[in-house]
C-alpha cells in the first residue's frame, strides 16, 4: 500500500518570492515520485520526476524537487515564482512495478502581484 | 501531434441515464487510465489498461465499466449515473505502464448528473 499527503491545501506567495510545496509519502516498496501541475480549466502536466540517482530533480519551469528517503519526502521548490505560476500542483507516488499510482489531494499555489 | 483527445468536455445526465466517455490517443501507448478528480481529493483511479484486451480495476471502480479493442481507444461506460458520479474525469496514457515514463493527459470531461 502507498499514501502520498500534500501537507499544504494552499500556499500564497508574491511574485519573485521563493515557494516550497511540501509532500510526503509512505510505501513499502521503492517508489518513482512525480509532481504536475493543472492549470485551471486544464489537464495535468508532468512538472518532473525521480526514478533513481541524484536525489535532486530539476523539471520544467525552474522548479525542481528533492528526494529524502530518510523523511520519506519529495518536496517542490522554486526560487523565484511568477504569476503564471498560479495553479494546482499534484504530488504522485507509484511502487516500483505497480500500474496503480497514487496522487496527492494537490496543493493551490496563489502568487500576488 | 494530438496526445490524449477526450470527448465531450461538458456532459449533463439525469439519474439513471447511460453514457459513455471516449478516450483516444496517438502515441501508441500501452498503458491508458481514467481518473476522477473531486475537490480536496486529488486524483483517484477508476480503472486501467495495461494493452489491448487487457483491463483492470483501480481504487474507485464501482458503477464504472472499460474495454480496450484496440491501442489507441479506451472508453469509459457509466450504466446508470447517478449524482455521486459527478466529478472532472481525466483519461491518461503511458508508454509502458509503470510510470517509468511521462503520463499523458487529456483536457478532462466535466459531468454533473443531477
Amino acid at each position: 500500500a502507498q499514501s502520498v499527503t500534500q501537507l499544504d491545501s494552499q500556499v500564497p506567495v508574491f511574485e519573485e518570492a521563493p515557494v516550497e510545496l511540501r509532500c510526503n509519502y509512505s510505501s513499502s516498496v521503492s517508489v518513482y515520485l512525480f509532481w504536475y501541475v493543472q492549470y485551471p480549466n486544464q489537464g495535468l502536466q508532468l512538472l518532473l520526476k525521480y526514478l533513481s540517482g541524484s536525489t535532486l530533480v530539476k523539471g520544467i519551469n525552474g522548479f525542481e524537487a528533492e528526494f529524502n528517503k530518510s523523511q520519506t519526502s519529495f518536496h517542490l521548490r522554486k526560487p523565484s515564482v511568477h504569476i503564471s505560476d498560479t495553479a494546482e500542483y499534484f504530488c504522485a507516488v507509484s511502487g516500483r512495478g505497480s500500474y496503480i499510482p497514487t496522487f496527492g489531494r494537490g496543493t493551490s499555489l496563489i502568487v500576488h502581484p | 501531434n494530438a496526445g490524449v483527445t477526450q470527448t465531450p468536455k461538458f456532459q449533463v445526465l439525469k439519474t439513471g441515464q447511460s453514457m459513455t466517455l471516449q478516450c483516444a490517443q496517438d502515441m501508441n501507448h500501452e498503458y491508458m487510465s481514467w481518473y476522477r478528480q473531486d475537490p480536496g481529493m486529488g486524483l483517484r483511479l477508476i480503472h486501467y489498461s495495461v494493452g489491448a484486451g487487457i483491463t483492470d480495476q483501480g481504487e474507485v471502480p464501482n458503477g464504472y465499466n472499460v474495454s480496450r479493442s484496440t491501442t489507441e481507444d479506451f472508453p469509459l461506460r457509466l450504466l446508470s449515473a447517478a449524482p455521486s458520479q459527478t466529478s472532472v474525469y481525466f483519461c491518461a496514457s503511458e508508454a509502458t505502464g509503470r510510470m517509468n515514463t511521462e503520463a499523458f493527459f487529456g483536457q478532462g470531461t466535466r459531468l454533473t448528473v443531477v
